[in-house]
């Protein structure tokens, strides 16, 4: 059961327009959200994060959006670059399922972005 | 500074083998993680120290997984009897002191088990 699903395995975008990635959850204990970037051959790595507690979060060209009540969240990358082009993983991180600790993130599947000069 | 290592890069082994992998730390973190990542999957949380003591272990999927962090800095994880769908990318991650301190992940070791 995928407790963090990202819908659009790709998506392509023209150099300068807005990039929007979503994500959903399911698990309702989760606080703590987080987006990472991941380039061929090299680990994660985080860009964003977002607390429960907010509805929004900016950091420079990247804004992560959190709707609660829908169990929802996005990035938006704004212009988007060339460089941009990546793979996005949305995470989350909580109370686990089983009384666990919080500081292992749970992550989707992944979307692949890919922004044309 | 140095980001987190691991090795070796790339290993290949046959099925019902013995397999180390090596976690080394951004220097001074204490909370260290590994995951695993299958093809066209996402990490999947496998083991979280704190320090020597595995905190979490909750996502090893079965007691052919074994890992350590003996003086609290770099870290192994072991795997008896490889089968085939042990392959995959496995990623150490390490934090300053864990909860919701930034995790700076390595490039991975890619595990295929033949």
């Amino acid at each position: 059961d995928q407790q963090v699903k990202q819908n659009s395995p790709s998506l392509s975008v023209q150099e300068g327009r807005i990039s929007i990635l979503n994500c959903d959850y399911t698990n309702s204990m989760f606080d703590y959200f987080l987006w990472y970037k991941k380039y061929p051959a090299e680990g994660p790595t985080f860009l964003i994060s977002i607390s429960s507690i907010k509805d929004k979060n900016e950091d420079g060209r990247f804004t992560v959006f959190l709707n609660k009540s829908a169990k929802h969240l996005s990035l938006h990358i704004v212009p988007s670059q060339p460089g941009d082009s990546a793979v996005y993983f949305c995470a989350a991180s909580g109370v686990s399922v089983n009384g666990g600790s919080q500081g292992n993130l749970i992550f989707g599947k992944g979307t692949k972005l890919s922004v044309k000069p | 500074g140095a980001g987190v290592s691991q090795t070796p890069s790339n290993k290949v082994t046959e099925k019902g083998k013995y397999v180390e992998l090596r976690c080394d730390p951004i220097s001074g973190h204490t909370a260290l993680y590994w995951y695993r990542q299958s093809l066209g999957q996402g990490p999947e949380f496998l083991i979280y120290f704190q320090g020597t003591g595995a905190a979490d272990d909750s996502g090893l999927p079965n007691d052919r997984f074994f890992a350590v962090r003996p003086e609290g800095s770099v870290s192994t994880l072991k795997i008896q009897r490889t089968e085939r769908g042990d392959s995959a990318v496995y990623l150490c991650a390490s934090s300053l002191a864990g909860g919701r301190d930034t995790q700076y992940f390595g490039p991975g070791t890619r595990l295929t088990v033949l």
